[in-house]
């Protein structure tokens, strides 16, 4: 069965730091990897998604995620943070066989705070 | 615009008395599902559906029914809420095949009394 960790429930910055947020997933097959984004009071939003074409993957905002095999790692990263990039965050994987085709495994989600 | 809608975005509603919250896209989507969120355990898929008819359980089904007669709807059934349905819920739809992200609805957020 596929699953997803995301390391620390709370992250916290200053704005203008760099951002790090850990994910790692276990599942037996190469895997399509996401990171969506929620903002207060709204749904889920892809930030990014890894799909082998590339293990360093750009999303949106600024954001990017390197895809580590050895690792099983996903971590989402950006240079300098901004006011309006605290949200929850969270890392998905997509099933790719059997009952869990298509079905979207989630981590339990990182609050990310940014300070002035 | 493509998007999924949900209604209503938010219910408080009783024990036991029955509620359907709706949901359809405008993609032509297959793959539907219904996804609740709540602190600390992320999202849990509760229900989804590959196609019109074809509807399965998830990892939360208990207290929950669906149907899907149109490719473009799926709602979600609480015959009989509980207080331990109070969350915040989330459909969803993607394609069955290639990457197949999936775009959210703007969640409904229940609670029941």
């Amino acid at each position: 069965a596929q699953s997803v960790t995301q390391l620390g429930s709370h992250v916290s910055v200053s704005e203008g730091a760099l951002v790090l947020l850990r994910c790692n997933y276990s599942s037996s097959v190469p895997p399509y990897l996401f990171w969506y984004v929620q903002y207060p009071n709204q749904g889920l939003q892809l930030l990014l998604k890894y799909t082998s074409a590339a293990t360093l993957v750009k999303g949106i905002n600024g954001f990017e995620a390197e895809f580590k095999k050895s690792e099983t790692s996903f971590h989402l990263t950006k240079p300098s943070a901004h006011m309006s990039d605290a949200a929850e965050y969270f890392c998905a994987v997509r099933g790719t066989g059997g009952t869990s085709y298509g079905k979207l495994t989630f981590g339990q989600g990182t609050i990310l705070t940014v300070h002035p | 615009e493509a998007q999924v809608t949900q209604n209503p975005r938010y219910l408080i509603t009783v024990t036991g008395k029955k509620l359907t919250v709706t949901c359809s896209q405008n993609m032509n989507h297959e793959y539907m599902s219904w996804y609740r969120q709540d602190p600390g355990l992320g999202l849990r898929q509760i229900y989804y559906s590959m196609n019109v008819e074809v509807t399965d359980k998830g990892d939360v089904p208990e207290g929950y029914k669906v149907s899907r007669k149109e490719k473009r709807n799926f709602p979600l059934i609480l015959e009989s809420p509980s207080p331990n349905q109070t969350s915040l819920y989330f459909c969803a739809s993607s394609l069955m095949g290639g990457v197949g992200e999936a775009f959210f609805g703007q969640g409904t957020r229940l609670t029941v009394v």
